[in-house]
């Protein structure tokens, strides 16, 4: 299947800080990448949809300014979480859209964010 | 009425028994169905897509498509302990829309 590759796997930022999570498709350019975020034992929360070169969309109730979102190529997506808080420490995922495989969703291994 | 929904467990399953995991979906229009797998602490990894009514079998895994229903289901045949995870059922509504809306999850153990 496609590769996603997410880095960093594990983050640990000071509160008030920023930090910044890459997401590449390997071997397919993806036109549509989603960054999700997860709490222990709860489903996958959709949190954007990153359209490259264009702003992202976000799902109601997440912070624009506090996620900021960057789709500057076909392979790479970033999610920069600024101003950084204790409840903001979560599991952050990013998918990409490959097209040529009928609209299937790959995701990346993930990034294990804990603020101090 | 939640948009994907799935018995969230736990389902415990003897070693080498079919385990089979349900899905019901709201939206009539939708037109691409996935079944991930979740380890604890990792990503979501694709075990099957299934686009049309009937089933679509992968190895040791089928899945099963009723549209009229709205229900898709995961048949895991000759369960291997390593199955033991949780296994997400995400449903695509609309062609041109790509955005993957996830049932909560069922919590799968496989008993040796």
């Amino acid at each position: 299947g496609a590769v996603v590759s997410q880095h960093p796997s594990r983050v640990i930022c000071k509160s008030g800080t920023s930090v910044k999570i890459e997401c590449r498709s390997l071997d397919f350019q993806a036109t549509t990448m989603f960054w999700y975020r997860q709490f222990p034992k709860q489903s996958l929360m959709l949190m954007a949809t990153s359209n490259e070169g264009s702003k992202a969309t976000y799902e109601q109730g997440v912070e624009k300014d506090k996620f900021l979102i960057n789709h500057a190529s076909l392979t790479l997506s970033t999610l920069t979480v600024t101003s950084a808080h204790p409840e903001d420490s979560s599991f952050y995922i990013c998918s990409a859209s490959h097209r040529d495989s009928g609209n299937t969703i790959y995701f990346g291994e993930g990034s294990w964010l804990t603020v101090v | 009425q939640k948009e994907v929904e799935q018995n969230s467990g736990p389902l415990s399953v003897p070693e080498g028994a079919i385990a089979s995991l349900n899905c019901t979906y709201s939206d009539r229009g939708s037109q691409s169905f996935f079944w991930y797998r979740q380890y604890s602490g990792k990503s979501p990894e694709l075990i099957m897509s299934i686009y049309s009514n009937g089933d679509k079998e992968d190895g040791r895994f089928t899945a099963q498509l009723n549209k009229a229903s709205q229900y898709v289901s995961l048949l895991i045949r000759d369960s291997q302990p390593s199955d033991s995870a949780t296994y997400l059922c995400a449903v695509i509504s609309n062609f041109g829309n790509e955005k993957l809306t996830f049932g909560t999850g069922t919590r799968l153990t496989i008993i040796p």
